[in-house]
């Protein structure tokens, strides 16, 4: 079982609708991360957080630290939304070194 | 613009060569990543520097070597004894330290890593 599970794998949404990508790890961790990879390969860092929730812009992210779940939301999607959406958690201090889960692969249609 | 400089884009090896993959950063952060990436799978760590002259081994570390004799440079060097060497590389980097706990990673454009 990965210490880091995405779900769901693949998700296809038409533009407008609102979408929801969880996150569910096994480990003990210090933070959460949400990146974004587009098609290109290059990763962008969306949110860290340890607790509670996060917004920027249309995208949402919460953490549920009891439950150890986070879900990522987009608001009012785009098909400049259309990526790949990874969770990655944080467990070694001061190394910083991160568990990554699968990936999650956007479609979003116009 | 800071970033991370990841170079090239598109490299071929052919079987028995060792080849070399650049990661250059000018962010000032202590510490370099490199990641493997796999259709299916996450982000699996190779190795990791967290100051000049130091490195560790990550989780996938075998037929790989890397060198950190400038903080801005963290080269990965693929050698014959990686077996299945084709793969997307990444690398990333962060402010690490005391009282710089679970910072950002800063991640390149990648390194597609193909066998002739």
């Amino acid at each position: 079982k990965n210490e880091v599970e995405q779900s769901p794998q693949n998700l296809t949404a038409q533009e407008g609708e609102f979408i929801t990508i969880n996150c569910s790890y096994s480990v003990g961790i210090s933070a959460l991360h949400w990146l974004q990879q587009h098609p290109g390969g290059g990763i962008v860092s969306l949110f860290m957080l340890s607790s509670g929730k996060k917004k920027h812009g249309r995208l949402i992210a919460t953490i549920n630290i009891q439950e150890k779940h986070s879900s990522l939301h987009i608001t009012a999607s785009h098909p400049r939304d259309s990526a790949v959406y990874i969770c990655a958690v944080g467990y070694g201090g001061a190394t910083n070194k991160l568990i990554f889960g699968t990936g999650t692969l956007l479609a979003v249609q116009p | 613009d800071g970033g991370i400089t990841q170079s090239p884009k598109y490299l071929f090896r052919k079987e028995g060569q060792n080849v070399t993959l650049s990661c250059e950063q000018n962010l000032n952060h202590d510490a370099m990543y490199w990641y493997r990436q796999d259709p299916g799978q996450g982000l699996r760590l190779i190795y990791y520097s967290q100051i000049v002259n130091d490195f560790q081994k990550g989780d996938i570390a075998e037929g790989y070597s890397v060198s950190r004799e400038k903080k801005e440079s963290f080269p990965l060097t693929v050698t014959s004894a990686q077996k299945n060497p084709t793969a997307f590389y990444l690398c990333a980097s962060s402010i690490v330290g005391v009282g710089y706990s679970n910072q950002p990673q800063h991640f390149g454009d990648g390194t597609r890593l193909s066998i002739l």
